[in-house]
């Protein structure tokens, strides 16, 4: 079992280009997700995903995109990179928790990514 | 929405005892939960309550009062080792089903 893979782990861009942070789960969860991290500001939600073909947006979604055409995986796009999107990326998964039961998330290793 | 707080900055001596409160708002609840993320690395769950009380696992406990919208994170016998970030998060309910982070609780234990 590999849990969460997330590539790349660093990742420098230029202001105005785009790039893919990918991530994939082997657990078979329908819940997925993306957070950014930056100091002071905890973890903040991108966007998520409860199932294939199902994306919403969570908390601080402009600027990023994604799509769930598998259970397995779920990227992040960056259309046109600007320096306030540096930051750490973490992607996410876990059972979907409806009805009270344990929801633990299962977190990749993280992207640092700089833009410059 | 869903918003949570807890301390941004807490410090203990080892063998001691510390608490990490958090207090929650939020459109649905499912239930809160604690992660664990030491410098450079990716949290990881810690412990989950979905019905009022206290849930010990080893040296950590977590309480929740549903009523209250708080809950907290007791750590015991602290270790160097347990320096690190603590967060609480809340899974809301209904359709959405988000699972959303406060912004954290930085530990210094200290010898």
């Amino acid at each position: 079992n590999a849990g969460v893979t997330q590539t790349p782990k660093f990742q420098v861009l230029k202001t105005g280009q785009s790039m893919t942070l990918q991530c994939a789960q082997d657990m078979n969860h329908e819940y997925m997700s993306w957070y950014r991290q930056d100091p002071g500001m905890g973890l903040r939600l991108i966007h998520y995903s409860v199932g294939a073909g199902i994306t919403d947006q969570g908390e601080v979604p402009n600027g990023y995109n994604v799509s769930r055409s598998t259970t397995e995986d779920f990227p992040l796009r960056l259309l046109s990179a600007a320096p306030s999107q540096t930051s750490v990326y973490f992607c996410a998964s876990s059972y979907s928790g409806t009805g009270g039961l344990n929801t633990e998330a299962f977190f990749g290793q993280g992207t640092r990514l700089t833009v410059v | 929405g869903q918003s949570l707080e807890q301390p941004s900055e807490v410090t203990a001596v080892e063998g001691a005892i510390v608490q990490i409160n958090c207090t929650y708002q939020t459109s649905g609840f499912y239930g809160l939960s604690w992660y664990q993320q030491h410098d450079g690395g990716a949290p990881t769950f810690l412990s989950y309550n979905a019905l009022d009380g206290l849930e010990e696992t080893g040296r950590f406990s977590s309480f929740l009062s549903r009523s209250d919208s708080y809950g907290y994170l007791l750590l015991q016998e602290l270790q160097m080792k347990d320096s690190a970030s603590y967060f609480c998060a809340v899974r809301g309910g209904g359709a959405t089903n988000k699972l959303i982070f406060g912004t954290g609780t930085l530990l210094a234990v200290q010898p």
